[in-house]
């Protein structure tokens, strides 16, 4: 079936414009994390939705960074007054947890979003 | 806090060479291990992962055992293929998968 899907693929912004980062989950999958891969850096986590449950957003680096999930499925990440240092690959990552705590995730693509 | 520590790379190796890439952790309970992988130009996919101590994950001849002893969860590979070229990531779990832990990455070159 469909994987995780994120749009755009790649986003080229000019410093202090606001950007959308979309991702498109698995079906049926009830968590969605977001992820930031800069360069040469690892993973860092941003912000995770679980159903209905409050999202965590213990990873978000400021206050210019937020993001939704409509109904359960599809979620933004926007990014207000991009700045440089934003310039990274942005990752949506599904998971069912249907089966308790140690399920996978599955990744998108990434957004590769450059901040000019 | 939990952290994820991976040996630094880049690690280069002849094709079917041994492959060790370490990882150990620091974590708040008992977490689930894993190794994702990431080709180039691809996204992220699942390469193994452990749920409990002493169990060994497995796929494309990698392998990885958890080991609580240690808090460590080194992957290994007896003969690497040009084709494993990419960035390998230790990673952990806890708190029902709330709290995903990444290690940076290690980026390995198999060279024909």
């Amino acid at each position: 079936g469909a994987g995780v899907s994120q749009s755009p693929s790649n986003k080229v912004t000019e410093k202090g414009k606001d950007v959308e980062l979309r991702c498109d989950p698995i079906s049926g999958h009830t968590a969605l994390y977001w992820y930031r891969q800069s360069l040469g850096q690892g993973l860092e986590f941003l912000i995770y939705f679980q159903g209905n449950s409050a999202p965590d957003k213990s990873g978000l680096p400021s206050d210019r960074f937020s993001a939704e999930r409509t109904g359960g499925s599809v979620s933004t990440l926007t990014i207000q007054r991009t700045q440089q240092e934003d310039s990274a690959v942005y990752l949506c990552a599904s998971s069912p947890m249907d089966r308790g705590p140690f399920e996978t995730q599955y990744f998108g693509p990434g957004t590769r979003l450059l901040v000019l | 806090g939990n952290s994820v520590t991976q040996m630094e790379g880049p690690v280069t190796l002849s094709e079917e060479a041994f492959l060790t890439i370490n990882c150990t952790y620091t974590a708040t309970g008992y977490p689930s291990l894993f190794w994702y992988v990431q080709y180039p130009g691809e996204g992220l996919q699942l390469l193994l992962k452990a749920t409990k101590a002493d169990d060994k994950g497995s796929n494309k001849g990698f392998e990885a055992t958890y080991r609580k002893e240690t808090t460590s969860f080194h992957l290994e590979k007896g003969s690497v293929q040009v084709s494993d070229s990419a960035v390998y990531f230790c990673a952990l779990s806890l708190n029902y998968g709330q709290n995903f832990v990444f290690g940076p990455g290690t980026r390995l070159s198999v060279l024909p």
